[in-house]
């Protein structure tokens, strides 16, 4: 059973760089896509990129201009950049594994990030 | 590139059973038969329900089904259960992206 687990800030400064880590566990990280997918308080979610293992990523357009995700198998980590943050990117930030298709399999709990000075 | 869209809120008495709808469009659920579901109770991570339109992944009660036609994909909850009480999201390939439904309350009567 993969395990995944979100790190980072929970406080961010507008206009500054949002950075979060995801750890897995109980899985190698050269299965599946590896996701990052947030949610806004009292909203709906919203996929922002994944990535896989090799290095290769594919990015949300509506966000692809702001939006690093990268990957360190050594450390079975994988990781978000958002930059030039405003108030609307406050959410829940989630990490997910998309094992095929549309399948999310496995998620993390969730890590909430405010955007406020 | 909007979210899918479902209806903001559903609900049933206990036993009975619900249908929530997913409407996208050509773009993305009539032109995949990738549609999955998930289930969010309040301060918790999304829970696979349903994948690829109509799978059940295992230790998800069969209670919970999917089918799709044309551009809407349907989640049918039967034998409705308190438990069963949370949010409820599709989600739908849509061409090297992937986008979510607005989301369902479900309500247990």
């Amino acid at each position: 059973q993969v395990q995944l687990q979100e790190s980072g800030p929970g406080l961010v400064k507008p206009s500054e760089t949002l950075s979060l880590t995801c750890t897995v566990s109980s899985g190698s990280i050269s299965s599946y896509y590896w996701s990052w997918i947030r949610q806004p308080p009292g909203k709906g979610l919203e996929w922002i990129g994944h990535i896989f293992y090799s290095g290769s990523t594919n990015y949300n357009p509506s966000l692809k201009s702001r939006v690093t995700i990268s990957v360190d198998t050594s450390k079975n980590q994988f990781s978000l950049r958002l930059s030039s943050v405003t108030a609307a990117d406050t959410a829940v930030y989630y990490c997910a594994a998309r094992i095929t298709g549309t399948t999310f399999g496995y998620w993390g709990q969730g890590t909430l990030v405010t955007v406020s000075s | 590139q909007s979210a899918l869209t479902q209806p903001a809120s559903v609900s049933g008495s206990p036993g009975q059973s619900i249908t929530i709808s997913c409407t996208g469009t050509s773009s993305d659920v009539g032109n995949y038969n990738l549609v999955s579901w998930y289930q969010q109770h309040p301060g918790k991570a999304p829970k696979l329900m349903i994948y690829e339109v109509n799978k059940r992944p295992s230790g998800v009660s069969n209670r919970f089904s999917g089918s799709e036609s044309g551009n809407t994909a349907s989640l049918t909850i039967s034998g409705l259960q308190a438990e069963d009480e949370a949010d409820y999201y599709c989600c739908s390939y849509a061409g090297s992206r992937y986008v979510f439904g607005t989301g369902t309350k479900v309500t247990v009567l």
